[in-house]
């Protein structure tokens, strides 16, 4: 039971490269977030699937996109990469209800020159 | 809408010390209420949660009780450890999303 996978854990962009961000998670989990972490920001939410087949925006969407491949999978594309999405990524997942847990996989470490 | 706020600033403390970390809460409702702690170079992995008025959340030392009167989830630990150094995140739910506190960074010097 690997809980939440991400790839890769880091990567190095030139502005304008374009390139997608793995999750998966084998707990057979409804819901999907992504995250960026920058310092003295907290966690900002990118976008998230509340159920496969659904996506919605969140507090940062702007310069990405998602795609909930299937129940397990949901991937974060950056289509034209700017030094602003340097950052750290993080993927989690979580049952339905008030009081579920949200997983967090390990980050993918993003930096854009 | 539903926002979390932390103290600011790092804190450093010495083994054994007391801990208090501040967190409260807006929202419309009253949110579930977690704790998250991000060890080095890794994830968030959950502390401790409480879901409504009145509950304490446990783990690990750490303590935490949701109050109502004055919208407050703070973090306690009575004893602090080396590896209790750590950045430390108060998070609201509601709606199936959260909202993150800053986070505070604790270091625990020997």
């Amino acid at each position: 039971n690997a809980g939440v996978t991400q790839t890769p854990k880091f990567q190095v962009l030139k502005t304008g490269q374009s390139m997608t961000l793995q999750c998966a998670q084998d707990m057979n989990h409804n819901s999907m977030y992504w995250y960026r972490q920058d310092p003295g920001m907290g966690l900002r939410l990118i976008y998230y699937s509340a159920s496969e087949g659904t996506t919605d925006k969140g507090e940062v969407p702007n310069g990405y996109n998602v795609s909930r491949l299937n129940k397990r999978e949901f991937s974060l594309r950056l289509e034209s990469a700017a030094p602003s999405q340097t950052s750290v990524y993080f993927c989690a997942s979580s049952e339905w209800g008030l009081a579920a847990e949200q997983y967090f996989g390990p980050g993918t470490r993003l930096t854009v020159t | 809408g539903n926002s979390v706020t932390q103290m600011e600033g790092p804190v450093t403390l010495s083994e054994e010390a007391f801990l208090t970390i501040n967190c409260t809460y807006t929202a419309t409702g009253y949110p579930s209420l977690f704790w998250y702690v991000q060890y080095p170079g890794e994830g968030l992995q959950l502390l401790l949660k409480a879901t409504k008025a009145d509950d304490k959340g446990s783990n690990k030392g750490f303590e935490a009780t949701y109050r109502k009167e004055t919208t407050s989830f703070h973090l306690e630990k009575g004893s602090v450890q080396v590896s209790d150094s750590a950045v430390y995140f108060c998070a609201g739910r509601r709606n199936n999303r959260l909202a993150f506190g800053k986070g505070n960074q604790v270091v625990v010097i020997p």
